[in-house]
């Protein structure tokens, strides 16, 4: 059973940056690719972007190409991601999830952006 | 990017009710289409992927059906667990997207 287990509640001023990490049990990093998406309150899912831990091979939706970054450490079976600059329309939910179907996920990382 | 539409936004059912949920999307997603469940405060949950594979442990009360732009997510014999918020998404191609969301409440 493949679990994902995420780095904690961040609160961060604007202008800031955040790193969420997950970290995989059950399975080896390297057998699937694995994505984020966040949720921001009251709203639906909306897909960051991708990594192939593999070969670091990412793919990012475009709106956050510029100030997001995924990493993998095939050491550590975690994967990391990124967001600088942040503003307060980056409050939500973090959350990692496995393959092109999302059918494994991380329990959410709170990111609060506030002054 | 694909648009993904769900409807209705919101339903009222009672437990053992069937219900049906739709999800259109702006182009051909070849049935590249996943159902979530959420309920809150937590993470969404795969029910069907490739729009009406299963997902293991998913009680068989769950389908899904569809093809080319149009899909659906039926619940049959609505149970108390089931009230939560359903989204479909499609992994075609980047950027995935999802839909709105429907959530269905206790009548």
């Amino acid at each position: 059973q493949v679990q994902l287990v995420q780095s904690g509640t961040e609160v961060k001023k604007p202008g800031a940056s955040m790193t969420v990490s997950c970290k995989v049990s059950g399975a080896i990093i390297t057998d699937f690719s694995i994505h984020w998406v966040r949720q921001a309150p009251g709203k639906g899912p909306e897909w960051m972007g991708g990594i192939d831990p593999k070969d670091g091979e990412t793919v990012y939706a475009q709106r956050f190409q510029d100030r997001f970054t995924m990493t993998a450490d095939t050491s550590r079976n975690t994967v990391y991601m990124q967001l600088v600059s942040l503003r307060s329309e980056d409050t939500a939910v973090y959350f990692c999830t496995t393959n092109w179907n999302f059918d494994s996920w991380g329990q959410g990382s709170l990111v609060t952006v506030s002054s | 990017d694909i648009q993904m539409t769900q409807s209705p936004s919101s339903l009222s059912a009672s437990v053992g009710d069937t219900v049906a949920i739709a999800c259109r999307a702006s182009q051909d997603i070849t049935e590249y289409l996943n159902w979530f469940q959420q309920k809150p405060g937590k993470a969404p949950k795969l029910l069907i992927s490739v729009a009406s594979s299963l997902q293991s442990g998913v009680p068989s009360r769950f389908s899904g059906s569809g093809s080319g732009t149009d899909y659906t997510l039926t619940i049959r014999s609505l149970q108390p667990e089931d009230f939560a918020t359903y989204y479909c998404q499609q992994s075609y191609t980047t950027p995935y997207t999802f839909g709105q969301g429907t959530k269905v409440e206790i009548k």
